[in-house]
């Protein structure tokens, strides 16, 4: 039963950089992407991009240019940060297991938690 | 804003059958396969349907998804109390490069 554990600073100041891990249990790392997903308050899910065990990764092109993931196959954990974070990241953040034939296949079968992220001064 | 469309809001009585479409484009739903997920309020979302139109190992039949060019469908049937939830479509999009999702719909059981 795979499980996906994740944790992170949950409060954060304008400018700060969010910093979340996402740790495999239970089955495999590799022939996966790995997805963050995001959740505002009251609001719906929004992607925020995907990793492979590998390190190739698509982003969200609204949020590229503040985003980098990275994965580290030894310990079975992909990572996200988020430079320059506003008000508008304040989230819930949402890494889940990404599986398919291709990119545009892929479905979310195995989903964590979540980590709440809120950002104020 | 999302470029895939779904009513806000959705309702329906125990037994019931009621159904949740998805509005996208020819650059999303027509070119790629569709997702369905399930989210109960203060918990993770729950994969439903992947592929268009299949269900995952655990999920009860009373589901099922379709596709119609660019438009996609969640079915449920027999609906149950437990089925209150929100629901939201997904599906990658080949003009954003990116994977979007609806703006979901919250479905009340009366």
């Amino acid at each position: 039963q795979v499980q996906l554990q994740q944790w992170g600073a949950g409060l954060l100041k304008p400018s700060e950089t969010l910093s979340l891990t996402c740790a495999v249990y239970g089955g495999s790392f590799s022939g996966y992407f790995w997805t963050w997903i995001r959740q505002p308050p009251g609001k719906g899910l929004e992607w925020i991009g995907e990793i492979n065990h590998g390190g190739s990764a698509n982003y969200s092109p609204s949020l590229k240019s503040r985003v980098t993931m990275s994965a580290d196959m030894s310990k079975k954990q992909v990572s996200l940060k988020l430079n320059s974070v506003t008000a508008a990241d304040t989230a819930v953040y949402y890494c889940a297991r990404s599986e398919g034939a291709t990119k545009r296949d892929y479905y979310m079968d195995v989903w964590g938690k979540g980590t709440t992220v809120t950002v104020s001064s | 804003q999302s470029v895939l469309t779904q009513a806000p809001s959705a309702s329906g009585t125990p037994g019931q059958r009621v159904t949740i479409s998805c509005f996208g484009s020819s650059s999303n739903i027509r070119s790629n396969t569709v997702n369905w997920y399930q989210q109960v309020p203060g918990t993770a979302p729950k994969l439903l349907i992947y592929s268009d139109n299949q269900r995952p190992s655990g999920v009860p039949d009373r589901f099922s998804g379709s596709k119609s060019g660019t438009s996609a469908s969640l079915a449920i049937s027999g609906l149950q109390s437990e089925d209150e939830a929100d629901y939201y479509c997904a599906v990658w999009d080949d003009s954003l490069n990116g994977r979007v999702f609806g703006g979901g719909t919250m479905l009340t059981v009366l």
